[in-house]
């Protein structure tokens, strides 16, 4: 079956330390998001993919990064640089070709806790 | 950025009673999405509706648009216990020299809860 995988499901960060965050998908798209979530609120965009090796930033990109090696894959760093780095992240994908932009199939999240 | 948003933000209703969601924009829109997010999961797009469409259904799930307006709705119809969830609108804005950015924004969303 095709897909978007996340993984680790939950995550747990010391003080101080850089975790990674997988995201792999077998649906040929194009374009890979990553996406942050707080209690309560809707999705902030942190880095998106259109092609291999190539990224652009998001909305709130500091204290993160990301790396586009291989279509399939677009894993995020949380380094220790980003304060308040607790919240649930989302992995996307997308077909994103020409002036077409079609929905998002999402991964089923990550949840980071710092302890 | 936040582009869309939701209107309520929490709506709770009765088994087989219909559910209407409102979301609002600011900027031009290539397209409007309509995603689902159960407690703790990943978000399910429902439906898509273009800039230059008025009306579209899916199911249960009826969406409008107003451009003028830079609004849009999601009505699902007799709705059910498992229709529980948060629902969230995303805009695909114009890149200035046309085409799309390919990158969706997302309203905070609206809680449903569906009572049997």
């Amino acid at each position: 079956d095709g897909g978007i995988t996340q993984s680790p499901k939950y995550l747990f960060r010391k003080e101080g330390q850089n975790v990674t965050l997988s995201c792999e998908q077998n649906l040929n798209h194009d374009a890979m998001y990553w996406y942050r979530q707080d209690p309560g609120q809707g999705l902030r965009l942190i880095y998106y993919s259109q092609i291999v090796n190539d990224f652009q930033k998001g909305d709130i990109a500091e204290g993160y990064s990301v790396s586009r090696e291989k279509k399939e894959s677009f894993p995020l760093t949380v380094t220790s640089a980003q304060k308040n780095p607790t919240a649930f992240y989302l992995c996307a994908s997308s077909i994103a070709r020409g002036r077409i932009h079609y929905g998002y199939t999402f991964g089923s999240g990550t949840r980071l806790t710092v302890v | 950025s936040q582009q869309g948003e939701e209107d309520p933000q929490a709506l709770s209703i009765q088994e087989g009673e219909n559910a209407t969601m409102n979301c609002s924009y600011k900027t031009s829109i290539n397209n409007l999405q309509w995603y689902r997010q159960n407690s703790g999961r990943g978000l399910v797009h429902l439906i898509l509706i273009r800039s230059n469409e008025r009306e579209k259904h899916s199911g249960r799930l009826r969406v409008t648009l107003d451009t003028s307006k830079k609004s849009s709705s999601l009505l699902i119809t007799a709705s059910r216990a498992a229709d529980t969830a948060s629902y969230f609108c995303a805009t695909d804005s114009p890149r200035n020299s046309g085409g799309s950015n390919y990158k969706l924004t997302f309203g905070k969303g609206t809680l449903l809860t569906v009572n049997p």
